[in-house]
């Protein structure tokens, strides 16, 4: 089977633009979680989707968003982007939501550079 | 605040030693996973030990939890230079579900 696939791999943005990360999860997975990371907060939890609903929610502002399609590929989005926005976007997928009790698989991450 | 915080931050030992890195948490979990992340890459899973385990093996990793002290350890044994990377403990409270990473332990494996 094929992993997850994010893209784009890499990103360089202006502040205040806004921008659209793809994450495709491994086949037969319905359920896709974002990650941001940083090295100064670590691995944060961004939101998880199931069949195309919103199932949690991390302590980010509006300015994230998410969305899950029918066929389980993923889109989040972060609009007016602050320097602060840089980080490694990691996008992960399981058969079913995790809420700890299953593994998850993710992928290579998006690195967002805002200037 | 993170639900994991793990010690040591970084931790540096030769080819063959014994490495031990250690996870504390704040609330009740359902289970706790380990991953490791190679230099800025994904994730990969390493283990998930439920909380009325233990103790569970997978290959040269042992993995202990005690839910009465709200911590987990994790041992690598014989390690290999292949093994120098992050190490991040997992949990999901019971409550919320949400999985939440510690701020990792960085391994350097000297050949």
């Amino acid at each position: 089977k094929a992993g997850v696939t994010q893209t784009p791999r890499y990103l360089i943005k202006t502040r205040g633009q806004q921008v659209t990360l793809s994450c495709s999860p491994i086949s037969g997975h319905r359920s896709v979680s974002w990650y941001q990371q940083t090295p100064g907060q670590g691995l944060q939890f961004l939101f998880e989707y199931f069949s195309e609903t919103q199932r949690n929610k991390g302590n980010f502002p509006g300015r994230f968003s998410g969305r899950q399609f029918s066929n389980s590929r993923s889109e989040m989005n972060v609009s007016t982007l602050e320097l602060g926005d840089s980080a490694l976007y990691l996008c992960a997928s399981s058969l079913v939501p995790t809420s700890g009790r299953y593994e998850q698989y993710f992928g290579p991450g998006t690195r967002l550079t805002v200037t | 605040s993170q639900q994991g915080e793990e010690d040591p931050q970084a931790l540096s030992i030769q080819e063959g030693e014994n490495a031990t890195m250690n996870c504390s948490y704040k609330t009740s979990i359902n289970n706790l996973q380990w991953y490791r992340q190679n230099s800025g890459r994904g994730l990969v899973h390493l283990i998930l030990i439920r909380s009325n385990e233990r103790e569970k093996h997978s290959g040269r990793l042992r993995v202990t939890l005690d839910t009465s002290k709200k911590s987990s350890s994790l041992l690598i044994t014989a390690s290999r230079a292949a093994d120098t990377a992050s190490y991040f403990c997992a949990t999901a409270s019971s409550n919320t579900g949400k999985l939440i990473f510690g701020q990792g332990t960085t391994l350097q494996v000297k050949p």
